[in-house]
């Protein structure tokens, strides 16, 4: 089956630091990648959809200044958290796109 | 704008029981509907999904909903619940058949008892 991993799982960081995550489909090439955030206890939030490329495509409310992301290739989505605060603590889920959406496993960012 | 509410954040069944996660929606058009489930520190998961066609839908691990646009509704069911089902599971929907800009439910953590 389509596989998509994320790396890191967890990332501690300190406040003003950036980080980068990365999100990768192992076996198919996806045009379509999307990041999303999950709050405890929440939903998952779309924050945008990376389309290989060509820049990413934001939800309202998500800046794209401290939320980079970068679609490099078919198999590659990264989301960079710039001058990271601990509000931006959170659980981050990739996904990709082959017909249907493949999520990531997550990757846990916490900011102290 | 699409959007669906899941019915209790948390429920508990007996090992054996049946399970009903309850999922209702709200969309102007006919809409496409997921149900997804995560375990812990891992992705999300197709269960099962309803784009056009039979309105009972069934899933993986025996799991099966049904599109009730009467009732906006797509609720999970199994007849037997299984340890290993213990999960959180989200209802999803879209407005095109990709699965393309995905509305989550805010999710429903599965309890199976002994």
């Amino acid at each position: 089956g389509a596989v998509v991993s994320q790396h890191p799982s967890r990332v501690i960081c300190k406040s003003g630091t950036s980080v980068k995550i990365e999100c990768r489909s192992l076996d198919f090439q996806a045009t379509t990648m999307f990041w999303y955030r999950q709050f405890p206890k929440q939903s998952l939030m779309l924050m945008a959809t990376s389309n290989e490329g060509s820049k990413a495509t934001y939800e309202q409310g998500v800046e794209k200044d401290k939320f980079l992301i970068n679609h490099a290739s078919l198999t590659l989505s990264t989301l960079t958290v710039t001058s990271a605060h601990p509000e931006d603590s959170s659980f981050y889920i990739c996904s990709a796109e082959y017909n249907e959406q493949y999520f990531g496993p997550g990757t846990r960012l916490t900011v102290t | 704008a699409q959007s669906v509410t899941q019915l209790g954040s948390h429920v508990s069944v007996s090992e054996g029981a049946l399970v009903l996660l309850r999922c209702n929606y709200s969309s102007s058009v006919p809409p496409y509907l997921f149900w997804y489930v995560q375990y812990p520190n891992q992705g999300l998961q197709l269960l099962l999904k309803y784009t056009t066609g039979a309105t009972l839908v069934k899933g993986i691990n025996g799991f099966e909903a049904e599109f009730k646009k009467s009732e906006t509704s797509f609720h999970l069911t199994k007849p037997s619940a299984h340890m290993s089902d213990a999960a959180e599971y989200f209802c999803a929907v879209t407005l095109t058949g990709t699965a393309s800009k995905l509305t989550f439910g805010t999710g429903t953590r599965l309890q199976v008892t002994l």
